[in-house]
């Protein structure tokens, strides 16, 4: 599968609890993003990644939320402490370059859910 | 106001007839536009890019640029009921100096009638 992948694809966490999404990059991409869908409502931009560097993280909700993608291995987005309102749908998608003219390519996502 | 606004439908349209989504976008430094389709449950997939100017065609979809008026559009042509989803039209900006940052509009909601 050269698709972007991610893991796990369904995931649930009590109040508190932390949450790790991982991302791997379709074949011969360097740079990943991360993007939020709450219920009902749009694609909303989070951080944005090149290996060992985080190059935009405008998105990022300052608190308890973290994200890096280390030289060796996936892409990482933590979420520590997990409240209701996390319950979401987290996509990553993979580019080979940066530039604005560069498409990114989504994975099929993580749905986290906190009881 | 919204940096990319689109009417969230439904847009009904029979089969076999042309759909037209349409998605304005505020900054115009924005570059780069593309048009999503998403299935319900299912991961935005990327159907068409587009960057100057003009008319792009590919198959049955035809992405429409209007800089001038920052306006953006997407034309279906022989609607099929698997065309079914909604469509997000997406921009990136030079706002806060990243360029390549996706900003998405909350998507149009096609349902072709068989």
């Amino acid at each position: 599968n050269a698709g972007v992948m991610q893991n796990p694809r369904h995931l649930v966490r009590r109040r508190g609890q932390e949450a790790r999404l991982r991302c791997s990059p379709m074949k011969g991409h360097s740079h990943v993003y991360w993007y939020r869908q709450l219920p009902e409502e749009g694609l909303k931009f989070m951080v944005y990644l090149q290996k060992e560097n985080i190059i935009d993280e405008s998105g990022m909700p300052k608190e308890r939320f973290s994200a890096e993608f280390p030289k060796e291995g996936p892409s990482i987005l933590r979420i520590q402490q997990v409240v209701r309102g996390d319950s979401a749908a987290y996509f990553c998608a993979s580019s080979t370059a940066g530039s604005s003219y560069n498409e990114q390519f989504f994975g099929p996502g993580t749905r986290l859910t906190v009881l | 106001q919204k940096e990319v606004e689109q009417n969230s439908g439904p847009l009904s349209v029979p089969e076999g007839a042309i759909a037209s989504l349409n998605c304005t976008y505020s900054d115009r430094g924005s570059q780069s536009f593309f048009w999503y389709r998403q299935y319900s449950g299912k991961s935005p997939e990327l159907i068409m890019s587009i960057y100057s100017n003009g008319d792009k065609e590919d198959g049955r979809f035809t992405a429409q640029l209007n800089k001038a008026s920052q306006y953006v559009s997407l034309l279906i042509r022989d609607s099929q009921p698997s065309d079914s989803a909604t469509y997000l039209c997406a921009v990136t900006t030079n706002y806060g100096g990243a360029t390549n940052k996706l900003i998405f509009g909350t998507g149009t909601l096609l349902a072709v009638q068989p």
